[in-house]
């Protein structure tokens, strides 16, 4: 069974950092891009950032760029998203998804979530 | 960025009648390899985001075949034949032809 669980979620202050974690299954990992996507609390859906099969292309929505770093490890079957300087509007469940480009897989699995919270 | 405009924004229906869901862009679609990335998901209360249709009109395995999609350049549709109670729950639309992908606002499906 095909499986996305994520994790590094909590409450940070603003101006901290904090790393997501997203570990899959049942699947060959390396062969899809990857992607987070944020909901904010009682909103809707963002694209942030996704991530091509072997790590060497990334792309980021513009109000995270510089602040938001996504990665992967093929080896370990794991995606990840450092963020720094956190804002109070980067409060969020983030969401892992397989998919990321112009193909069939675009969004079409996602992980269960993890939130983000920002304030003092 | 794709500017993605869902109406209504809320769809009050009655069980077993049909229900339609509006999704426009703010320009084409249509990628330079032919293909139109327009995707639907389904939320459904406390759950994640589940993938419906992909590029217009293709229905993910496991979704009931009472969804379907249609439409083409920046204009599309999501249609349910026959409403069910596990059909109630937001459904967003999202373009992934020009980055960044961007969703409409959602359309909240309720039964009336």
């Amino acid at each position: 069974e095909l499986q996305l669980v994520e994790s590094g979620g909590g409450l940070v202050q603003p101006g901290g950092s904090l790393r997501l974690s997203c570990v899959a299954s049942g699947f060959t990992f390396s062969s899809y891009w990857m992607s987070w996507v944020r909901q904010a609390p009682g909103k809707g859906l963002e694209w942030v950032a996704n991530i091509k099969q072997d790590g060497s292309d990334k792309y980021y929505v513009g109000s995270v760029k510089g602040r938001f770093t996504i990665s992967r490890d093929n080896a370990k079957n794991s995606l990840f998203l450092q963020m720094s300087t956190l804002r109070a509007e980067d409060t969020a469940v983030y969401y892992c998804a397989r998919g990321g480009r112009r193909d069939d897989y675009n969004g079409d699995y996602w992980g269960q979530g993890t939130l983000v919270t920002v304030s003092s | 960025d794709v500017v993605m405009t869902q109406s209504p924004l809320s769809l009050p229906v009655t069980l077993g009648q049909p229900a339609s869901i509006s999704c426009r862009s703010s320009q084409s679609l249509v990628y330079s390899d032919g293909n139109t990335y327009l995707n639907w998901f389904q939320q459904r209360p406390g759950q994640s985001p589940r993938r419906l249709i992909y590029k217009v009109s293709n229905r993910d395995s496991g979704v009931p075949d009472r969804f379907s999609g249609s439409g083409s350049g920046t204009d599309f549709t999501l249609k349910i034949s026959r409403v069910e109670a596990e059909d109630v729950g937001v459904y967003y639309c999202l373009q992934g032809t020009h980055w960044p992908w961007t969703f409409g606002q959602g359309t909240r499906v309720e039964i009336k």
